[in-house]
């Protein structure tokens, strides 16, 4: 089966650093991606990786281990405006075409 | 350059009813991808288009359908609506079958009555 699994709500305090952390049980994988989604706004996109390692992006880092089906989302510097849904999905290949099998979304809340 | 526009941004229906949901791709994209997030969850997937044909088709039943046209819009049908439909309706635009990402628009609201 395909699964994700991801924190549902987390706390962080503004200036700070927070981690996200995503586990995925998928077949096809094909990339992972982190999108970030305001309420009831589209999912915007974060982060993309395919390999090992992390990619780095301004105030923005994810992580990911294909062995161990494991991905983190790294926020530094956090601002009021970081509040949001983070989304962590995987590219999965099946079929002869790729789709997006998504997690629940972490709510995270930045408070001053 | 205009993003993925998706219209109309919020529906109210009845049960039973019939409801067609549209998008316009980003320029020079030919691939479209419908999902649904019903509240509190994360997107699923429900279609991908491709060159004007099906190429992939979630777990939903045969009461969603859809289509793409020439000019690479898509249109999402959905029959006999349940109050279970309530959710949110996004597009996804790519300029193929998803290798270099997607581009979402801002989605249907749709709630079922």
């Amino acid at each position: 089966g395909q699964n994700i699994d991801q924190p549902t709500e987390m706390t962080a305090t503004e200036g700070a650093i927070v981690q996200i952390n995503c586990t995925y049980q998928t077949s096809g994988f094909n990339g992972l991606f982190w999108y970030q989604q305001h309420a009831g706004e589209a999912p915007t996109f974060l982060s993309y990786n395919v390999l090992d390692g992390l990619e780095e992006k301004g105030r923005f880092s994810s992580f990911l281990s294909r062995s161990k089906g494991y991905s983190y989302l790294l926020l530094k510097e956090l601002q009021m405006k970081d509040s949001a849904s983070y989304l962590c999905a995987v590219r999965a290949f099946s079929g002869g075409y790729n789709k997006l099998i998504f997690g629940a979304g972490t709510r995270l809340a930045v408070h001053p | 350059d205009a993003g993925v526009t998706q219209s109309p941004t919020h529906l109210i229906k009845t049960r039973g009813q019939q409801v067609t949901l549209r998008c316009s791709p980003i320029s020079g994209h030919k691939s479209v991808s419908w999902y649904q997030q019903v509240l509190g969850q994360g997107p699923q997937f429900i279609f991908q288009y491709y060159e004007k044909e099906e190429r992939g088709r979630g777990n939903f039943p045969d009461r969603f359908s859809a289509r793409q046209f020439p000019n690479y819009s898509s249109e999402l049908n959905v029959n006999a609506l349940l109050l279970g439909d309530s959710a949110l309706y996004l597009c996804a635009s790519s300029p193929d079958m998803g290798e270099y990402g997607y581009t979402f628009g801002s989605g249907t609201r749709l709630t079922v009555v």
